[in-house]
């Protein structure tokens, strides 16, 4: 267990609707990431924040949105869905020490599938 | 655009053997390279990493081997078991671009008993 912690572990959904993924980062961890992972594409970056600020941006669509709390929990919005949106999505947190602050541990995701 | 290629896709080794999976990068800005674990319906967990100035690490009977000059980095699983039946992910930081993760494709490795 990484002490990241997401909710809803599934989700079902249909196509144009919105939805919202949530995610409460190690107790600590002041950065939380949000990836994708699906087979056609793999893991991939979607956005970083830290802190309640927005610090770097990957393949992230339009359609997607992100915010950090200021009690540090995340949610991912992710709207107008469509079926290529089917995939798990990840959070991961790191330690906000030096030494360890590259380290990302990630939770057990979201489970989306859009029908 | 693929950054990171990581091969084998699969794996099949017996218990007790060595599993090597390898990767190869493309941007000599990435400075940090941790390899995950990942089993059916879990998330990621990290498992080792490797800064570029360091050429080998070890932890238990994971070993990592970095060379710098062929952009190159490989996960050893020494007297590998049953329970490391998993998938496989290196991955890839530019730490100065921000700390986003750039995955290889993964490599799925069965440990038969």
């Amino acid at each position: 267990d990484s002490g990241v912690t997401q909710t809803p572990k599934h989700l079902i959904t249909a196509t144009g609707q919105r939805v919202t993924l949530r995610c409460s980062p190690r107790s600590g961890d002041l950065s939380v990431y949000w990836y994708q992972q699906s087979l056609d594409q793999g893991l991939q970056f979607l956005i970083q924040y830290y802190n309640g600020e927005e610090r770097a941006k990957g393949n992230i669509l339009e359609r997607f949105s992100a915010q950090q709390f200021p009690d540090l929990h995340s949610e991912l919005n992710l709207s107008s869905l469509e079926l290529g949106d089917s995939a798990l999505y990840f959070c991961a947190s790191s330690p906000r020490d030096r030494g360890n602050r590259y380290e990302q541990y990630f939770g057990p995701g979201t489970r989306l599938t859009v029908t | 655009q693929q950054q990171v290629k990581q091969s084998p896709q699969s794996l099949i080794v017996q218990k007790g053997g060595i599993s090597i999976i390898n990767c190869a990068y493309e941007n000599t800005a990435f400075d940090y390279f941790p390899w995950y674990q990942q089993f059916p319906g879990k998330g990621p967990a990290l498992l080792i990493a490797i800064r570029p100035d360091v050429s080998e690490k070890k932890e238990g009977r994971f070993t990592i081997s970095f060379n710098k000059s062929a952009k190159q980095f490989s996960l050893h699983i020494m007297d590998s078991q049953p329970g490391d039946s998993a998938t496989y992910f290196c991955a890839a930081m530019e730490k100065a671009a921000g700390n986003k993760l750039t995955f290889g494709g993964g490599t799925r490795v069965l440990v038969k008993p």
